[in-house]
Parts: C-alpha cells; structure tokens; sequence
C-alpha cells in the first residue's frame, strides 16, 4: 500500500526564516503534487512535479523531486505571515494522473 | 466564474437521514473526483468518474453513491448517515488525458452529522 508521509506536521516559523517541508512516499512514482489549504478553504495547487531532478520555483517556494530516494522537499525563503497554511503533498499512486494518495499536511505558522 | 462549485456549502443533518451533495465544474474537463477531509485534515480519494464512467471506487462503505448525469457534473448520495460521516467533502476536476494536469478542487462541503 502506497504510503505518503510528511514531516514535520506542524512548524512554527518566524518570519524572515528558511525552512524545508519533507514528503517520503513508499512506492516508485513520477508525479508529485503540492497543494496549500488555507483554514476553512479548498485546496489551491502550487506545484506539479513529473521527473527525477524536476525543481520549481514560485516566490518564496521552491519544490523538488528525487524519484530515486522517493522524497520531495518544499522549501521556504524567507518565510512571511502570508504563507502560513496547511501545505500538502500527493503521490499520484497508479501514474495516471487520477488516484492522489495525500500526505498527512503541514501546517505552517508563521509568527512575526 | 467559480471553475468547481459545490452545493451546500454546510450540511447539518441528523443520524439515519438521507442527503446529497452536488458538483459542478465549468472548465471543460471530463473527471471528476470526490475525496473526504476528516477531523485531523486527513484527505482521502472516494471516487472518480471519466465521461460519466466509474473509474475509481475506493473502499467506501455502499452508503455512499455516486452519480454523474453528465461530465460537468458529479453528485453523491449518502444513505442512513452516521456520526462518522461529518467531515469536509471535497470534488476536484481534471482532463484525464493532460495525464500529468493537477486536479482542481471545489469549496467543500461541511458535513455535520448530530
């Protein structure tokens, strides 16, 4: 069975700060996703990750993929108020874009 | 223009009762999905349907039917509801053959079961 865990699953930043977000999933996959939720809110995609060495980068986020050791990393510069959310990340189990295994989350504080 | 859109946004019901909610999507895509947000943010995938077709029926207890008249829209019906039933329902979108696209998710709907 597909695992799909991240850590850590609760992070208190101040701002300013770097930070990464780890997400180990358990069987061979090429396609990672991010996603953020806000409180109360839907989920809104950050980043689709789809080959070994794959980076992306949007503002403050940077999102990467090693399919070989079956690890992604979000990665947060200089962390500010406005990111602060529940990221997730999800495995696509079958590599056919539809069955998205989720991780647990990360929720994100950031604190002045 | 909301792209996915549910309906009800809450849900407050009773133990036994039947209730549906809805799901459209206006993006053209042609699957789509429901998934369950429990209590701890947990989410998990419920079903899926291509083209009006089944193609992802996890393991769900039979109280739960899905039903899609047509591809913009993807419903699901709860029988005999139980406590463990309130949770965030969440339906997402995609097109099946842009493989690699992200799912599109909809508001979610808050399932309160007393």
């Amino acid at each position: 069975e597909l695992k799909v865990e991240q850590n850590p699953l609760f992070l208190s930043m101040q701002e300013g700060k770097n930070y990464t977000i780890y997400c180990n999933y358990s069987t061979t996959s090429d396609r990672l996703y991010w996603y953020r939720q806000d409180p109360g809110k839907s989920l809104e995609s950050l980043f689709v990750l789809l080959s070994n060495g794959a980076v992306k980068q949007e503002g403050r986020l940077m999102a990467s993929l090693d399919t070989k050791a079956r690890l992604s990393t979000l990665h947060i510069t200089a962390a500010v108020h406005d990111l602060s959310a529940t990221y997730f990340c999800a495995v696509d189990k079958d590599n056919q874009g539809g069955k998205l295994i989720f991780g647990q989350g990360t929720e994100l504080s950031v604190k002045p | 223009d909301t792209a996915v859109s549910q309906t009800p946004k809450y849900l407050v019901t009773q133990m036994g009762n039947d209730k549906s909610i809805k799901c459209e999507q206006n993006l053209g895509h042609d699957t789509m999905y429901w998934y369950k947000q429990d209590s701890k943010k947990f989410l998990k995938i419920m079903f899926s349907y291509n083209n009006k077709e089944l193609i992802i029926n996890e393991t769900v207890p039979n109280r739960f039917s899905p039903k899609s008249p047509d591809k913009a829209h993807l419903n699901l019906h709860i029988n005999s509801l139980e406590l463990g039933d309130s949770a965030v329902y969440f339906c997402a979108s995609r097109w099946f053959a842009a493989s690699t696209d992200t799912q599109y998710f909809g508001p979610g709907t808050r399932l309160t079961v007393l």
